[in-house]
């Protein structure tokens, strides 16, 4: 079946440690991103990235880092820089433009910083 | 600056009729979402409106006012699985997409 996943469902890291969350898909989407879902917000855009080699800062990048080395994984770091890390982030992917294409999504990372 | 609106949350019965709107204002309009998430998962999409109108698809009916600003989810014959999150993302002129905070929609039996 294809989908996105990612690792781990539940993330804990001290305080000034760099994470890394993973993401995968194998629905050969060309378009990949990184959402922060914080409670009684919208999501809010980290990255994207829209073919492989090449990535664009979306609204919040500050403190967050990505790749895309491969089609099919786009991983998120969150730095010792990013000053409230503690948010549930959600993978997804799109066929085309986001605009007007559907968005598939991963189960998310609930991360914990302490 | 660009505002989606949503109820933060609602309350219906099961086997009822429940519409959750959402308004918007945003530089342009090129496209409205709903998506449903259910607690702690993913969202899943349930439609895509561009032109005004009501959209049927089972159960799930959305509708879209270009010049009003405004659209609505109309849920029906109402199931406890029903019970998620309903979000409303809108794309803008520049082809991003806004989106709002999202509905929690509780069903009681």
């Amino acid at each position: 079946d294809g989908g996105i996943t990612q690792s781990p469902k539940y993330l804990f890291r001290k305080e000034g440690q760099n994470v890394t969350l993973s993401c995968e898909q194998n629905l050969n989407h060309d378009a990949m991103y990184w959402y922060r879902q914080d409670p009684g917000q919208g999501l809010r855009l980290i990255y994207y990235s829209q073919i492989v080699n090449d990535f664009q800062k979306g609204d919040i990048a500050e403190g967050y880092s990505v790749s895309r080395e491969k089609k099919e994984s786009f991983p998120l770091t969150v730095t010792s820089a990013q000053k409230n890390p503690t948010a549930f982030y959600l993978c997804a992917s799109s066929k085309g433009d986001p605009a007007y294409n559907e968005q598939f999504f991963g189960p998310g990372t609930r991360l914990t910083v302490l | 600056g660009q505002n989606i609106d949503q109820p933060t949350e609602m309350t219906a019965t099961e086997g009822a009729i429940v519409q959750i709107n959402c308004t918007y204002q945003t530089s342009g309009f090129n496209g409205l979402f709903w998506y449903q998430q259910h607690a702690g998962e993913a969202p899943t999409f349930l439609s895509y409106n561009v032109l005004d109108g009501l959209e049927e698809k089972g159960r799930f009916s959305s509708f879209l006012s270009r010049s009003k600003g405004y659209s609505y989810l109309l849920l029906k014959e109402l199931q406890m699985k029903d019970s998620a999150s309903y979000l409303c993302a809108v794309t803008d002129s520049n082809y991003q997409l806004i989106w709002g905070a999202g509905t929690k929609l509780i069903i009681k039996p």
